[in-house]
This record gives C-alpha cells, structure tokens and sequence, in this order.
C-alpha cells in the first residue's frame, strides 16, 4: 500500500462520540475516496474528492463529513457515531490508472 | 449510472491449475477504467491489474490476465496456475471519467485455492 497512511487501524467507540480518521497520501493524486466495507457489500463509497477544495458524496455519506484542505490530507469525521458504523473504513488515492489503500481501521461503536 | 456485478460469492480451484473470476459492469461513459484487487485474510487491499476502456490489447501481469470483451461489457481475472496463496476475497472495481469518475466496486468473490 504505497504512499497512503490511514490511522488509526483500530477504534472502539460509544454511540455519540464523535472522531476523525486521517488519512494521508504522497503520491501527489488529485483523487481520493473513503469506503466501508461490510460483510457481503464489497467496498461502499462514503466521500470522495477530485482534489484540494473539492468533495463530494458517494453512495453512503449519512452520519460522515469530510474536507480537502491539501492534496495530501483528506480525513474523515465522523459526527456522532452509531452502531450502524460499525465497520472496516479504507481511504484511497488514486489517479486514472492506479488507485492504492490504506491499511484500514476496523471501527467498532457500542 | 455505473455499476459492477460479481456474481460468484465463492470459488474452489485446485493448485496449480487457472480459474477465472466473472466480472461485468455497466456505464454510459466511453472511457473508463476496470480494476482487480486481491484482499487476503489479513486485510489489506491490494491491487493486481488495471484496463483501460481504449486499450487494444487485454492486461496482463504476471500470472493474472484480465479478459476484456467490451461488446458484453465483462472484464474477467484470469489467475494462472493457481497457488495457495491466492485465496483471498477478489473485488471488480471500474472507474468512469468526468462527472462519474468514482471508482466503485463489487461485492466480490472468495477464492479457496485446495492442495
């Protein structure tokens, strides 16, 4: 998983707390994507970005926010966390031809 | 809209010989790209091989291939003589260009690689 720094890689959580998950790339691409991925949904599409200033939603953003401050840092928030986030997050950063993920953070909210 | 169909939960193969995965997509956008990433037990995802919509020739890397028939909009992975370490989950993934330049992915299939 060149370039691409996602922390942390786990987090437990209590409904209604609210946290970030960073995410950080090197390989200077203008775009980059948050999933979840639950048992048998394959990689769902939260947010994504197609650079600095520039975000948008994807197929599952409720209860998600996000900004693009800089071409590398694109973090993840979470407002006020339910059970029903409950997941695997992956960050992505991508260019036409190549796209390459984090490590993951398994997210667990009680 | 885009959207990418694995339509086998699960495949058995035996070592050493090829399996194919079955991948099929749907967009209205001319230029677009196909991808195929392996994700093993331990969690991470890891890419294999990309196809563009333009290119003329089907990828190749390695021991996987990818079958590109863009009349029937399919883009199979072709693992060749299969190894124990290929067992993972296997995801389709597509991008489009312009307005639908998300990458979106299916829902998978595992892979059991047997001795």
């Amino acid at each position: 998983n060149a370039g691409v720094t996602q922390t942390p890689k786990f987090q437990v959580l209590k409904t209604g707390q609210s946290m970030t998950l960073q995410c950080a790339q090197d390989m200077n691409h203008e775009y980059m994507s948050w999933y979840r991925q639950d048992p048998g949904m394959g990689l769902r599409l939260i947010h994504y970005s197609v650079g600095a200033g520039i975000t948008d939603q994807g197929e599952v953003p409720n209860g998600y926010n996000v900004s693009r401050s800089t071409t590398e840092d694109f973090p993840l928030r979470l407002l006020s966390a339910a059970p029903s986030q409950t997941s695997v997050y992956f960050c992505a950063s991508r260019e036409d031809t190549e796209a390459f993920f984090g490590q993951g953070t398994r997210l667990t909210v009680v | 809209a885009q959207k990418i169909t694995q339509t086998q939960p699960g495949m058995f193969v035996q070592e050493k010989e090829a399996v194919t995965l079955d991948c099929t997509y749907d967009t209205s956008d001319p230029s677009y790209g196909l991808f195929w990433y392996k994700q093993p037990s331990s969690g991470e995802m890891i890419f294999l091989i990309y196809q563009g919509s333009y290119d003329q020739q089907n990828a190749t890397e390695g021991r996987y291939s990818l079958n590109f028939q863009k009349a029937r909009k399919s883009a199979n992975l072709v693992i060749s003589a299969s190894q124990l370490g290929d067992s993972a989950m296997y995801f389709c993934a597509m991008r489009g260009n312009g307005a639908t330049n998300k990458l979106i992915f299916g829902t998978g299939t595992l892979l059991a690689v047997q001795p």
